[in-house]
C-alpha cells in the first residue's frame, strides 16, 4: 500500500532564506507527484506537477524534484517571504487503478518577517 | 477564486440531522471528488464521478450519500453522522480522470458534528 510522509511537519524560518521541504513514497510505481499549498480554512492550490518520466518543474521561487527510484521528492523555497506561510502538501498518482491521489500529512511553514 | 464553489463554509450538525453539501464546478470539467481532511490525517479520497457516473467509491459508510445530478454540481448528503466524521470536505473537479489531470479544489466545507 502507497504511503507518503512528510517531514519536516511544522518548519519556521525568517524571511529571506532558502528552504526545502521533504516527501517521501513507498511504492515507485507512480504516474506523477503534485506538490499542493493549503491555507487556512482554505482549499488546496495545486503548485507542481513532476510526470515520473521528469526530474524537476519549476514555477518562480519554486522549484520540485523528483527520484522515483529513492522514493523521494523535494520542494525548493527560494527567498521565502511572509505570504508563503501555509501548509505544503505532498500528493502521488499511483500506476494501480484507480484515481486517487495519495496525499502525506503536510508541512506547515511559517515565514517571520 | 479556482472556479470551484462550495457551500456551505460552515456546518455543525447534531447526530440525527440530515443536510447537504453543496459544490459547483466552472471550469467545463467532467471529473469531480469529495474528499475528507481530518486533523492530523491525510486526505482521503471518497467518491469520484466522471460524466455524471459514480466511478470509485472508497469503503465509504452508508450514512455519506453523493450525488451528481450533471457536470457542474456534486452534492454529498449526510444522515445520522457521528462525532469523528467531523472534518473539513473538500470538493474538487478535473478536466477528466487521465492520470495526468490537474485537480482543482474548492475551499471546502468545516463541518462538526455533535
Amino acid at each position: 500500500k502507497q504511503e507518503v510522509t512528510q517531514i519536516p511537519a511544522a518548519l519556521s524560518v525568517p524571511e529571506g532564506e532558502n528552504l526545502v521541504l521533504n516527501c517521501s513514497f513507498t511504492d515507485s510505481a507512480i504516474y506523477n507527484l503534485q506538490w499542493f499549498r493549503q491555507d487556512p480554512g482554505k482549499g488546496l492550490t495545486s503548485l507542481l506537477l513532476i510526470q515520473s518520466s521528469q526530474r524537476e518543474q519549476t514555477s518562480g521561487r519554486l522549484n520540485a524534484s523528483l527520484d522515483k527510484s529513492s522514493g523521494r521528492s523535494t520542494l525548493y523555497i527560494a527567498a521565502s517571504q511572509p505570504g508563503d506561510s501555509a501548509t505544503y502538501l505532498c500528493a502521488v498518482r499511483p500506476r494501480q487503478a484507480g484515481t486517487a491521489l495519495i496525499f502525506g500529512k503536510g508541512t506547515t511553514l511559517s515565514v517571520s518577517s | 477564486e479556482t472556479g470551484v464553489t462550495q457551500t456551505p463554509r460552515h456546518l455543525v450538525m447534531g447526530m440525527t440531522n440530515k443536510k447537504s453539501l453543496k459544490c459547483e464546478q466552472h471550469l467545463g470539467h467532467n471529473a469531480m471528488y469529495w474528499y475528507k481532511q481530518s486533523a492530523k490525517k491525510p486526505l482521503e479520497l471518497m467518491f469520484v464521478y466522471s460524466l455524471e457516473e459514480r466511478v470509485e467509491n472508497n469503503s465509504v459508510p452508508s450514512r455519506f450519500s453523493p450525488e451528481c445530478p450533471n457536470s457542474s454540481h456534486l452534492f454529498l448528503h449526510l444522515h445520522t453522522l457521528q462525532p469523528e466524521d467531523s472534518a473539513l470536505y473538500l470538493c474538487a473537479s478535473s478536466h477528466g480522470t487521465a492520470p495526468g489531470e490537474k485537480l482543482f479544489f474548492g475551499s471546502g466545507t468545516q463541518l462538526s458534528v455533535l
